[in-house]
């Protein structure tokens, strides 16, 4: 069974960067392309990019300019860094499996606040 | 960007009712629509894939149809486990996959 657990600080200070790690279990990252999702409190659920096993990315263009993913295939992870964040990237950020697109495998979720 | 519209955005309904949610997109996503039911505090839960391709699991009392830019979900009769919020998604647009902006299904 695929299982994906995101990992990182829930609490970032406004113009720093926001660092997750989701780490994937079940599965080799050799397949599949490995994406983030957000949905800021009690709103809709917006995709922030996914990367592919042989290091492509592909990122949502409203976020682009501060966005870095990255993948390590031999711990099974992958990562997601925003930088200068604000008030507005406070969120659940999700990691999730995409078969083509469809996202058919979540993790659970990390609330990443952000407050000085 | 293509845009994915849902209606309503709030349905009220019994246990038993049948439902339909419907999602338009700006432009023709062909047959690359998903949907997922989320439920408070929880990740959302892939339902349907291409359009009207039932998720492993799922049960059968949901379906999808449509293509090009009109797309339902429909739950044949609903359960009591069945409130939550819906959403599509289109992946036609490799450069960015997008939602809808959700459904609340709540109990009337």
């Amino acid at each position: 069974q695929v299982h994906l657990q995101e990992s990182g600080p829930g609490l970032v200070k406004p113009s720093e960067t926001l660092s997750l790690t989701c780490s994937v279990s079940g599965d080799s990252l050799n397949t599949y392309y490995w994406s983030w999702v957000r949905q800021p409190p009690g709103k809709g659920l917006e995709c922030i990019g996914y990367i592919y096993y042989s290091g492509s990315v592909n990122y949502n263009p409203s976020l682009k300019s501060r966005l870095t993913m990255s993948i390590d295939t031999s711990k099974n992870q992958f990562s997601l860094k925003l930088h200068s964040v604000t008030s507005a990237d406070a969120a659940v950020y999700y990691c999730a499996r995409a078969g083509r697109g469809a996202f058919d495998v979540w993790g659970q979720g990390t609330m990443v606040t952000v407050a000085s | 960007d293509i845009q994915m519209t849902q209606s309503p955005s709030t349905l009220s309904a019994s246990v038993g009712d049948r439902v339909i949610i419907t999602c338009r997109a700006s432009q023709s996503v062909s047959s690359s629509l998903a949907w997922y039911q989320q439920k408070p505090g929880k990740a959302p839960k892939l339902l349907i894939y291409r359009a009207l391709t039932l998720e492993s699991g799922v049960p059968s009392r949901f379906s999808g149809s449509g293509s090009g830019t009109e797309f339902t979900l429909t739950i044949s009769s609903l359960q009591p486990d069945d409130f939550a919020t819906y959403y599509c998604q289109q992946y036609y647009n490799y450069l960015l996959w997008t939602f809808g902006q959700g459904t609340k299904v709540e109990m009337k």
